[in-house]
């Protein structure tokens, strides 16, 4: 257990759906990340949020919608979207986010597979 | 341009010591991490080098190299469990971590 949850552990949905990744961390951090990790590519980051305030969107789009209503709880909300975006989608959290060297802790992530 | 390369998989024998590699080319350097992910579950973290040489945790060392741009890390008394992805990553000047796409190891008996 690395103190970082999240839900669902497995999603499979249409093209047409809408849902939500939950991620909640224990840890008394103060910053949050989104990442995509696909088979044989590098973690790719795209959502930053650092003391509830978004610091980082990595060109990602607009079909993936982050919501930090507070340091302990991350979401992101998918919709439209394509077979290409099938990957795990990993949270994690570090104590400080832009500027700080510390390391981040990760969430076991959620499979997503769009048909 | 950033790049970070490792090898994408190798194999290694119960008991015995193995070295990955990680060469890298980024736009500043802050630091240089590697974490270690078992299939199916998150990445954890193993270790962090921001100047040159060695740093030793037990069975796991990791070494860097930052004028040649490359790192190793190190693992001895090889076991089973120690079967996993093991992922590199560089802090760059904006202090974001850049990935690696990670290297599979794969531990035979």
């Amino acid at each position: 257990e690395t103190g970082v949850t999240q839900t669902p552990r497995h999603l499979v949905m249409g093209m047409t759906n809408k849902k939500s990744l939950k991620c909640e961390q224990h840890l008394g951090h103060n910053a949050m990340y989104w990442y995509k990790q696909s088979a044989k590519k590098p973690l790719e980051l795209m959502f930053v949020y650092n003391f509830k305030e978004q610091t980082e969107n990595n060109s990602v789009p607009s079909r993936f919608s982050p919501e930090c209503p507070n340091s302990s709880h991350l979401f992101l909300h998918l919709h439209t979207l394509q077979p290409e975006d099938s990957a795990l989608y990993l949270c994690a959290s570090s104590q400080d986010g832009q500027g700080a060297i510390n390391e981040q802790f990760f969430g076991p992530g959620t499979r997503l597979t769009v048909l | 341009g950033q790049n970070i390369d490792q090898p994408t998989e190798m194999t290694a024998t119960e008991g015995a010591i193995v070295q990955i590699n990680c060469t890298y080319q980024t736009s500043g350097f802050n630091g240089l991490f590697w974490y270690q992910q078992h299939a199916g579950e998150a990445p954890t973290f193993l270790s962090y080098n921001v100047l040159d040489g060695l740093e030793e945790k037990g069975r796991f060392s990791s070494f860097l190299s930052r004028s040649k741009g490359y790192s190793y890390l190190l693992l001895k008394e090889l076991q089973m469990k120690d079967s996993a992805s093991y992922l590199c990553a560089i802090l760059d000047s904006n202090y974001q971590l850049i990935w690696g796409a990670g290297t599979k190891l794969i531990i035979k008996p």
